[in-house]
């Protein structure tokens, strides 16, 4: 059984440029959370998506940031014009359609911004 | 808001030896709670949660941590620290009063350090 799956691992972009952080979860499971690991820091939420829904947008920066989730294909997180402070590393959670109580993470996309 | 403190940013123990990393949260509704080890570079694996029931929860690895309402803690303890248990735990609450699987609310974390 594969886990999330998450690429790429680890990505370089310089300041102004775009990064996608692509999210492909359990087989089967509809919900994907995307968190954020600031360095030093613990995980903090940033969207909650089903399929092509977001349910929960709380978290995310009001600029630069987008999630989707299409019914076909993996979750992508879009950044735009990155800057150093987005350098942090990106976690990907799925959990199954039927309510669960527990989220399987990825192993994460470090983003460093040069 | 929901809110996690984990007390102990950095805690350094010999092999063998007992361990605790203590968790506290702040929630006005009845909670799922979580613990979570990263070891580096690596993404995050469950170790244990409380959902109801027995207030003592056994986790894997040899980890357990027990549920007190009235101290709002969650504190993980392992009777006998190996060197691979050297990683980062966090510990987490959600909200389940809106039912279904919700966002995660983190602590910082504590680096749990197993000296030989």
């Amino acid at each position: 059984n594969a886990g999330v799956m998450q690429n790429p691992r680890h990505l370089v972009r310089r300041r102004g440029q775009e990064a996608r952080l692509r999210c492909s979860p359990v087989k089967g499971h509809s919900h994907v959370y995307w968190y954020r690991q600031l360095p030093e820091e613990g995980l903090k939420f940033m969207v909650y998506l089903q399929k092509e829904n977001i349910i929960d947008e709380s978290g995310m920066p009001k600029e630069r940031f987008s999630a989707e989730f299409p019914k076909e294909g993996p979750s992508i997180l879009r950044i735009q014009q990155v800057v150093r402070g987005d350098s942090a590393a990106y976690f990907c959670a799925s959990s199954p359609l039927v309510g669960t109580d527990t989220q399987y993470f990825g192993p994460g996309t470090r983003l460093t911004v040069l | 808001a929901q809110s996690v403190t984990q007390l102990d940013s950095q805690v350094p123990v010999f092999e063998e030896a007992p361990v605790e990393l203590r968790c506290n949260y702040s929630s006005s509704v009845s909670v799922y709670l979580f613990w979570y080890v990263q070891y580096p570079n690596q993404g995050l694996q469950l170790l244990l949660k409380y959902l109801s029931g027995s207030t003592l929860v056994k986790g894997i690895n040899g980890f357990e941590a027990e549920f007190n309402k009235s101290q709002t803690s969650f504190h993980l303890r392992k009777p006998s620290v190996h060197i691979s248990d050297t990683a980062e735990y966090f510990c987490a609450v959600s909200d389940y009063s809106q039912g279904g699987s919700e966002k995660l609310v983190f602590g910082k974390g504590t680096k749990l350090t197993v000296n030989p």
